[in-house]
């Protein structure tokens, strides 16, 4: 079975500095991978996917992903937090048993101080 | 809205007592995914369908749980007889089988909570 491991499960960072989310994933064939992220009492809104095209990923709001096989990680990245980025992220990974069910990881939330 | 839309947003019950959520999903997909989230944790599979064939129900649905999509669109999940561990956010999903990888589009969700 295929899994995810979010490391840190709170982020804090101040405004306009790099923001780091880390996320290593299980998997003995190759994986799709995704992030997600969750604002308070909203659904989760999809950030960016990796599907075996280029291993660097843009995604949306300035966020971008590298996928590394070498070291099954794939972790997020901004160059400057805003305070609006403020909200939980979920690292996820397609289940290659059963094509249509995708596994989370436990998320970070992610804190902007001013 | 064209999004994935589920009702109600927020649902507080008693134990004992069933409760019925419903998923419209994003218009012609065919795909519609559960999940249920608790607090702290990522969304866990819980069930799906192709059209109106639920092909995969996960461990976590218990017998008191069921699941339909009579028509091939929108989606109800019954818990019946719930239980304080109950209480989740549960949350559906829609995807297009012309999507690619397995694009997952979420709705906001339904809050349960069983005192």
């Amino acid at each position: 079975a295929q899994s995810v491991t979010q490391l840190g499960s709170h982020v804090s960072v101040s405004e306009g500095a790099l923001v780091l989310l880390r996320c290593n994933y299980s998997s003995s064939v190759p994986p799709y991978l995704f992030w997600y992220v969750q604002y308070p009492n909203q659904g989760l809104q999809l950030l960016l996917k990796y599907t075996s095209a280029a291993t660097l990923v843009k995604g949306i709001n300035g966020f971008e992903a590298e996928f590394k096989k070498s070291e099954t990680s794939f972790h997020l990245t901004k160059p400057s937090a805003h305070m609006s980025d403020a909200a939980e992220y979920f690292c996820a990974v397609t289940d290659y048993s059963s094509a249509s069910k995708i596994i989370f990881g436990s998320g970070t939330r992610l804190s902007i101080r001013p | 809205d064209t999004g994935v839309s589920q009702n109600p947003r927020h649902k507080i019950t008693k134990r004992g007592q069933n409760v019925t959520f419903r998923c419209d999903p994003i218009s012609e997909h065919n795909r519609l995914y559960w999940y249920r989230q608790t607090l702290g944790q990522g969304p866990e599979f819980l069930t799906y369908f192709q059209n109106e064939a639920q092909l995969e129900k996960s461990r976590l649905l218990s017998d008191r749980f069921s699941a339909e999509r009579p028509k091939g669109s929108f989606s109800t999940l019954e818990i019946q007889r719930t239980e304080q561990g109950d209480s989740a956010m549960y949350l559906c999903a829609s995807s297009s089988l012309a999507g690619g990888p397995n694009e997952q589009f979420f709705g906001p969700g339904t809050r349960l909570t069983v005192l």
